[in-house]
């Protein structure tokens, strides 16, 4: 079964320096892979995703994501920080074993990213 | 245009009572899901309908009854409300094919049940 760990609870960054909110997961066949933000008392909204296409993939507002097979890794990157950047970021595996349909999206337990002015 | 819309938007009952949350998609979407966030941020998958039919059923009490009138509606009723279903239910839609989920799913706003 498929699983994604996020490695961090809370992530804080001065505004201007970059950012990394870090993801593992684990899949058995072909893993899709998301990110969503959710800005407080609000829905989630999709940053970007990896769907077997290049493996470098990017997302609205700055942010992309690598995904490393070797290293099972789909961390979070963005250069420079913005306020409006903090939010809960989740992290979001589906697989897709052969002859059926993905399976549905398995979130991580989500990073808290504080940006300090 | 609001793309997911849930009414109500927060929800306060006592335990036992029975409640439903609404669901609205105006995207022409053919999938619509029902996800549960508890307090610590943790979400999971509830229930799935693909064209007004049930794809997944995740082990949820059978208190917890969707219903898809039509493809731009999924309804969440809940019999016997108990303390532990105080959480946040997100309503999600996106259009999918054969069941694979590897489109971007649209979410609502959330409603916060709370129960007393």
């Amino acid at each position: 079964a498929q699983s994604v760990t996020q490695l961090d609870s809370h992530v804080s960054v001065s505004e201007g320096t970059p950012v990394l909110l870090r993801c593992n997961y684990s899949s058995s066949y072909s893993p899709s892979l998301f990110w969503y933000v959710q800005h407080p008392n609000k829905g989630l909204q999709l940053l970007l995703k990896y769907t077997s296409a290049a493996t470098l993939v990017k997302g609205i507002n700055g942010f992309e994501a690598e995904f490393k097979k070797s290293e099972t890794s789909f961390h979070l990157t963005k250069p420079s920080a913005h306020m409006s950047d903090a939010a809960e970021y989740f992290c979001v595996v589906s697989d897709y074993p052969p002859n059926s349909g993905n399976t549905p999206l398995v979130f991580g337990k989500g990073t808290r990213l504080s940006v300090i002015a | 245009d609001t793309a997911v819309s849930q009414t109500p938007k927060y929800l306060v009952t006592q335990m036992g009572n029975d409640k439903s949350i609404k669901c609205e998609q105006n995207l022409g979407h053919d999938t619509m899901y029902w996800y549960k966030q508890d307090s610590k941020k943790f979400l999971k998958i509830m229930f799935s309908y693909n064209n007004k039919e049930l794809i997944i059923n995740e082990t949820v009490p059978n208190r917890f009854s969707p219903k898809s009138p039509d493809k731009a509606h999924l309804n969440l009723h809940i019999n016997s409300l108990e303390l532990g279903d105080s959480a946040v239910y997100f309503c999600a839609s996106s259009q999918e094919t054969s069941g694979i989920f590897y489109n971007e799913q649209f979410f609502g706003p959330g409603t916060r049940l709370t129960v007393l």
